[in-house]
């Protein structure tokens, strides 16, 4: 079956403008997050969406930054006024419907971000 | 809070030598632990977990993961590398006790397998 999705692969931008993410996970998965890769970090996490309940944003770094998700399904991040620290690999991530916290989440093969 | 490291930025091993990638974690409930690793390019891939049960779990592509309770520990191993396994790994942690729905990752270990 098809695994997580995102678009586009790869995004440039200029410092200042607005970008959108895409995410699509894998169907019927109700959990789906968002984690930003920087050059020698680990992954850091952003945002948390489970279902109907209201989005986990505690990693979210600033409100510049926002995300949603339609119908329980596809999901965007848009980051607003970019800055060149925004620069970095976003990663999507589905799992399915909870059966406590031991459910794998399994992984898009990223958006690559580079803000000039 | 939940917590994850992986001392080693980088890992050397020749081809056909057993590899260990070293994780140690801290929560305050229980943990559940997971192995993704990253080739170039790619997103994560799962390798594997320990949720509860045998210590020693066994995931994809041969490699195992040892969960040592005392030593908050659960190093990635694998008997005998090949140079396909050069890659960045990573180890995760989920506190199964808590509240908080999401896994804290480590930075990052490179594996580089010489021929």
């Amino acid at each position: 079956g098809a695994g997580v999705s995102q678009s586009p692969s790869n995004k440039v931008t200029e410092k200042g403008k607005d970008v959108e993410l895409r995410c699509d996970p894998i169907s019927g998965h109700t959990a789906l997050y968002w984690y930003r890769q920087s050059l020698g970090q680990g992954l850091e996490f952003l945002i948390y969406f489970q279902g109907n309940s209201a989005p986990d944003k505690s990693g979210l770094p600033s409100d510049r930054f926002s995300a949603e998700r339609t119908g329980g399904s596809v999901s965007t991040l848009t980051i607003q006024r970019t800055q060149q620290e925004d620069s970095a690999v976003y990663l999507c991530a589905s799992s399915p419907a909870p059966s406590g916290r031991m459910e794998t989440q399994y992984f898009g093969p990223g958006t690559r971000l580079l803000v000039l | 809070a939940q917590s994850v490291a992986q001392p080693e930025d980088q890992v050397n091993v020749a081809e056909g030598n057993p590899l260990t990638v070293k994780c140690t974690y801290s929560v305050s409930g229980n943990p559940y632990l997971f192995w993704y690793v990253q080739y170039p390019n790619r997103g994560l891939q799962f390798l594997l977990k320990y949720i509860t049960g045998d210590n020693l779990v066994k995931g994809s592509y041969g490699f195992e993961a040892e969960f040592n309770k005392s030593q908050t520990s659960f190093h990635l191993k694998k008997p005998s590398a090949l140079v396909s396994d050069s890659a960045l790994y990573f180890c995760a942690v989920r506190d199964g006790n808590s509240g908080y729905s999401t896994l804290t990752f480590g930075k990052g270990t490179m594996l580089l397998v010489s021929p």
